[in-house]
């Protein structure tokens, strides 16, 4: 069962451009969404988070965009950069107090100079 | 700056063989977690612990045994090692912030492939 979904599964833009990763989730006890940014050989690290009381988040040229009512949330990567090229997970956890993400199966970015 | 080391970094085993897998982290957190990465199917929970000698089943524990002997260290045994279980396993330990929610901190990462 897939809790929570991306799309696309790769994506590439111009440098410059403005990268839009989709994300899912079925699940409405989920309540904190974080991304997380991943290089090819390196473990994913956190990269940006919304909590379900938020309809946006903004950190420099990455922006949430959260809809509760449609389950829907997006990354929008402005300016996009070639150093930007790496996979995205979107990420769901619930307000059930066992620490317990469930993960998208990712976007893979490539931004080309 | 959080810590998380795993080791080894790669590791071919035979079919049949037993595999450990190592995770050590210095952040002194009370949650380590096993994931388990495929393409396609992103990060997928296997064993996850929140203290020493106590461990939980997560989404995909079939095959797997993990051990939580210390707050620093935590292991993924596989007794009997599958070629399905050919991946790339990640280990992460977790604070959680009262405003920002819990933060994964991840490994490189483990490769292992099974012949």
């Amino acid at each position: 069962q897939q809790q929570v979904r991306q799309s696309p599964q790769s994506l590439t833009v111009w440098e410059g451009e403005t990268a839009i990763l989709n994300c899912s989730y079925e699940n409405s006890a989920f309540d904190y969404f974080p991304w997380y940014q991943q290089f090819p050989g390196e473990g994913p690290a956190l990269l940006i988070a919304i909590r379900s009381v938020s309809d946006k988040k903004e950190d420099g040229r990455f922006t949430i965009f959260f809809n509760k009512r449609e389950k829907k949330l997006s990354l929008h990567i402005t300016d996009s950069q070639p150093g930007d090229s790496a996979t995205y997970f979107c990420a769901a956890e619930a307000n059930t107090g066992n620490y317990k993400y469930v993960f998208g199966a990712g976007t893979r970015l490539k931004v080309i100079a | 700056e959080a810590a998380v080391t795993q080791s080894p970094r790669s590791k071919v085993a035979v079919t049949g063989g037993k595999v450990t897998l190592s995770c050590h982290q210095t952040n002194n957190h009370d949650y380590m977690y096993w994931y388990r990465q495929d393409t396609g199917h992103g990060l997928r929970l296997i064993h996850y612990s929140y203290v020493a000698d106590s461990t939980e089943k997560g989404d995909i524990p079939d095959g797997y045994k993990a051990s939580r002997p210390s707050q620093e260290n935590f292991s993924l045994i596989l007794e009997l090692a599958s070629l399905s279980q050919t991946a790339v396993y990640f280990c992460a330990s977790s604070v959680r912030d009262r405003y920002s929610g819990n933060t994964l901190y991840f490994g490189e990462g483990s490769r292992l492939i099974v012949v």
